[in-house]
């Protein structure tokens, strides 16, 4: 079964400091891998996205993933923290043996920036 | 383009009663998606639709169920509600970006069940 695991519940970050927020992952096939935000009572915002290709990702708000196929491991980074970066990230990948629209979702991380 | 949007918000419900989530896909979209987010279950998929047809299912009894219109338009809805079924439900969109799918999400609709 595919799956995606991120392993820490909280990650905090004092501003300015780079931030990592790690993911990884589990499928039998070339993985399709993406990063979502999410701020309290909103849904969630695509950040990046990962099919093939370069294995550092850019992506919105100056994040950045790296794909890394031998830990497969697709951990999402960020130079210099915000305040306003604090949130819930959610790593996903697509079910490969679903259909387009069906990621399934790690458990959610937590960031916290603080001043 | 307006995002997504799902109606209602916020909604209360007591067990047994029956809802319907509506949501409307950002113009253009064909492929609408529908999760259930709990903090204990994290974000779980329900089901797809495209083109008014469900594409795909997630593990979940059949009390849920959705639709989708000609206009790209979708419904779920659950019958003989649960407490557990208290959830925010999201909806998302989705569109072919350089041979993948983007899903764009909509703000989502609170569920309580008392």
């Amino acid at each position: 079964a595919q799956s995606v695991a991120q392993p820490e519940d909280q990650v905090n970050v004092a501003e300015g400091n780079p931030l990592t927020v790690k993911c990884t992952y589990s499928v039998s096939g070339n993985p399709y891998l993406f990063w979502y935000v999410q701020y309290p009572n909103r849904g969630l915002q695509f950040l990046l996205k990962y099919i093939t290709g370069d294995n550092l990702v850019k992506g919105s708000y100056g994040f950045e993933a790296e794909f890394n196929k031998s830990q497969t491991s697709f951990h999402l980074k960020k130079p210099s923290a915000l305040v306003s970066d604090s949130a819930l990230y959610f790593c996903a990948v697509r079910d490969l043996q679903g259909s387009q629209g069906n990621l399934i979702f790690g458990k959610g991380t937590k960031l916290s920036v603080k001043p | 383009k307006a995002g997504v949007t799902q109606t209602p918000r916020y909604l209360i419900k007591t067990r047994g009663q029956q809802v319907t989530l509506s949501c409307s896909p950002i113009s253009g979209h064909r492929s609408v998606s529908w999760y259930q987010q709990t903090p204990g279950q994290g974000l779980q998929f329900l089901f797809e639709y495209f083109s008014e047809t469900q594409r795909n299912k997630g593990n979940f009894p059949g009390r849920f169920s959705g639709r989708q219109f000609s206009n790209s338009r979708s419904e779920m809805n659950v019958s003989t509600l649960e407490l557990g079924d208290s959830a925010l439900y999201l909806c998302a969109s989705s569109v072919q970006v350089s041979s993948s799918y983007e899903q764009y999400f909509g703000p989502g609709t609170r569920l309580t069940v008392t």
